[in-house]
């Protein structure tokens, strides 16, 4: 069956620390990669996504996240996170050519000042 | 702003009640999604339609059903409340061709 994981449910870190956040996927087949933010009382915003080619991939807001296909990965990361960080994370998968989104779990990342 | 537009934002209603959410995707988009969002089960796909459509089935329950109409937007109806339902529904849209989704600000569901 084709799943999402996000092993990382709650990250909490200090303002300037590095993150990253795992996604793990399985799927047979081709897909396309996103992660998306939830803003505390806020809807999904789309950080960054992976189609093809450069298998690292700059989003917005300083994230980047690297595909790894041996791993079945996608990872997120962020060298020095800021209290404005504080949302949840969210990974998502597609297959090529099917829209329908599957989502991980999320992970709630809080930052301390 | 995404684009997407959900109403109501705040619904409460009582257990045995039917509500309907609408959805008015992006300008163009084809597809639309439903999500649920609660605190013990996350981020649930529920189902998709394109251009009128339904594409794809998700984990949405035999007392909920959807439909996209010719302008494309779209109403997810929800029958027999039960508590268990009070959760975030999201609608999102997408281009075919770009195959990201957008979402919308959410209808908060709360029944009591």
């Amino acid at each position: 069956a084709q799943s999402v994981s996000q092993h990382n449910h709650h990250v909490i870190l200090s303002e300037a620390a590095s993150l990253e956040l795992g996604c793990n996927y399985s799927y047979g087949g081709t897909v396309n990669l996103f992660w998306y933010v939830q803003y505390p009382g806020q809807h999904l915003q789309l950080l960054l996504k992976y189609f093809s080619g450069d298998p690292l991939v700059k989003g917005i807001k300083g994230f980047e996240a690297e595909f790894i296909k041996s791993k079945f990965s996608f990872n997120l990361r962020k060298p020095s996170v800021q209290w404005s960080d504080t949302a949840e994370y969210f990974c998502a998968v597609n297959l090529r050519g099917n829209e329908k989104l599957t989502f991980g779990t999320g992970t709630r990342l809080t930052i301390i000042p | 702003d995404s684009g997407v537009t959900q109403t109501p934002k705040h619904l409460i209603t009582a257990t045995g009640q039917r509500v309907t959410l609408r959805c008015s995707p992006r300008s163009g988009d084809l597809s639309v999604y439903w999500y649920q969002q609660s605190l013990d089960q996350g981020l649930q796909f529920l189902i998709q339609y394109y251009n009128g459509e339904e594409r794809a089935k998700g984990n949405i329950l035999e007392r909920f059903s959807a439909q996209q109409f010719p302008d494309l937007h779209s109403e997810l109806n929800l029958s027999s409340l039960e508590l268990g339902d009070s959760a975030l529904y999201f609608c999102a849209s997408s281009d075919r061709v770009e195959t990201e989704a957008f979402f919308g600000q959410g209808t908060r569901l709360t029944v009591v």
